[in-house]
């Protein structure tokens, strides 16, 4: 089955530092991944689209600035989150996408953040 | 423009029985593809069932199914012989077009309590 790992599971930082997720998957390649973060008492928004080989595409009101992503293989993936505050506190999920054509997106368990 | 809603906040039903909880989407693509996923108590993002637009017939996985209700632009999902491990938020998701994988828009997620 499709596994996907996140690592951290829950962290703690300082305001203004910063912090680095990491995403992996076990089973099958994974050509694109997306992450989302859930903000408290919020459903999910999309951060960026990842895909192996092409550019990383950010939504509106997240910038590669703010959360730089790498992708270097097929089964990794990490994001981190530079100069974190308050309003970036919540569940930061990957989501891996096989490499076939129209299924359905593969959650970790997530990283939850809190920022003090 | 796109979007998920689930009008429903909270259900709570007794054990054994069958529930549904609803959703409707808002999109402009005549291909798009929607999922049922649930968030249990620790944060982790379960995927349960899919429908693709272009398909007629209501999709099936085990004690989940659909009900796709395309002219009004609705896929409810199913629950039969509701178990206490069936106590989760459930959300639905939209993706559009074949070619955006990873791209979910989320509903806001409706809260199922299962009572012994």
């Amino acid at each position: 089955g499709a596994l996907v790992y996140q690592y951290p599971r829950r962290t703690i930082c300082k305001s203004g530092t910063s912090m680095r997720m990491e995403c992996q998957a076990v089973g099958f390649q994974a050509t694109s991944v997306a992450w989302y973060r859930q903000s408290p008492q919020k459903t999910f928004e999309l951060i960026a689209l990842s895909t192996v080989n092409s550019a990383i595409k950010y939504e509106q009101n997240f910038t590669q600035e703010k959360f730089p992503i790498s992708h270097p293989n097929l089964s990794f993936s990490s994001m981190t989150v530079l100069n974190a505050y308050l309003e970036d506190r919540g569940l930061y999920l990957c989501g891996a996408i096989r490499d076939t054509s129209n299924t359905e997106v593969f959650f970790g368990k997530g990283t939850r953040l809190t920022v003090v | 423009a796109q979007k998920v809603t689930q009008t429903q906040t909270s259900i709570s039903v007794m054990e054994k029985t069958t529930v549904t909880m609803d959703c409707v989407y808002e999109t402009q693509d005549s291909s798009y593809f929607l999922f049922w996923y649930k968030q249990t108590a620790s944060g982790e993002i379960v995927f349960l069932i899919r429908q693709d637009s272009y398909k007629k017939e209501n999709a099936t996985v085990g004690h989940y199914s659909l009900n796709f209700q395309k002219p009004k632009s609705s896929i409810g999902l199913i629950i039969t012989a509701t178990q206490i491990e069936d106590s989760a938020v459930y959300f639905c998701a939209m993706r559009e077009g074949r070619y955006n994988q990873g791209k979910l828009i989320f509903g806001q997620g409706t809260k199922l309590s299962i009572k012994p």
